[in-house]
């Protein structure tokens, strides 16, 4: 069975870095590509980027290049998506989701979602 | 401003079908497959609807997904009262590079 078990919540402070993670299992981590998608409090799904673990080929929205970065390490079958300097308008759900085959297809399997809450 | 169309909101009574519609443009559903995601509050969002029609295993055949040009749209036969969620569209976006999504459709059963 594919499960992707993303890290807890986390509170943070407006400029602090913060890196949340995506264990995979239940499936070859190399052979899928991973998405990120942010959900912001009452809004709808946007796609953030993609990973593909097997070469680490990473894509962006062009609304988040440069505002995260989206990593992976295959040795844990675990991706990442992190933040250098944190904003109040971070403050949102992420979740990752495996990419079914090819990287413009359907999101297949989804996380449980990170809260990330930053205030001051 | 989500680039995929949906109604905010849609609803309808038990056993009753319900359609929800998703419009966009040659860029995005005129020219890749439409997906649709159902979420329920406080899970994670639910692969509904792959490649515009077919159903993953273990989604009920009541829910069938129908496209044209650049719209779109998911039917919901014998609705169930388990059936209230938000219901999201998404298709590649040529422009973009990437999956674009809609606004959402809040399904509520009277």
């Amino acid at each position: 069975e594919v499960q992707l078990v993303q890290s807890g919540a986390e509170v943070k402070k407006p400029g602090e870095s913060l890196k949340i993670s995506c264990k995979a299992s239940g499936y070859s981590f190399t052979s899928n590509w991973i998405g990120w998608v942010r959900q912001m409090r009452g809004k709808g799904l946007e796609w953030m980027g993609n990973i593909y673990p097997g070469d680490s080929d990473t894509r962006y929205s062009p609304s988040f290049q440069g505002q995260v970065t989206i990593s992976a390490d295959k040795s844990i079958s675990t991706a990442y998506l992190q933040w250098s300097s944190l904003k109040a308008s971070d403050t949102a759900m992420y979740y990752c989701a495996r990419i079914s085959s090819g990287r413009k297809d359907w999101f297949e399997s989804w996380g449980q979602g990170t809260v990330v809450t930053v205030s001051s | 401003q989500s680039v995929l169309t949906q109604p905010p909101s849609a609803s309808g009574t038990p056993g009753q079908r319900v359609t929800i519609s998703c419009s966009g443009s040659s860029s995005n559903i005129g020219s890749n497959p439409v997906n649709w995601y159902q979420h329920l509050p406080g899970t994670a969002p639910k692969l509904l609807i792959y490649r515009n029609n077919q159903r993953p295993s273990g989604v009920p055949d009541r829910f069938s997904g129908s496209k044209s040009g650049t719209s779109a749209s998911l039917a919901v036969s014998g609705l169930q009262s388990e059936d209230e969620a938000d219901y999201y569209c998404a298709a590649w976006d040529d422009s973009l590079n990437g999956p674009v999504f809609g606004g959402g459709t809040k399904l509520t059963v009277l």
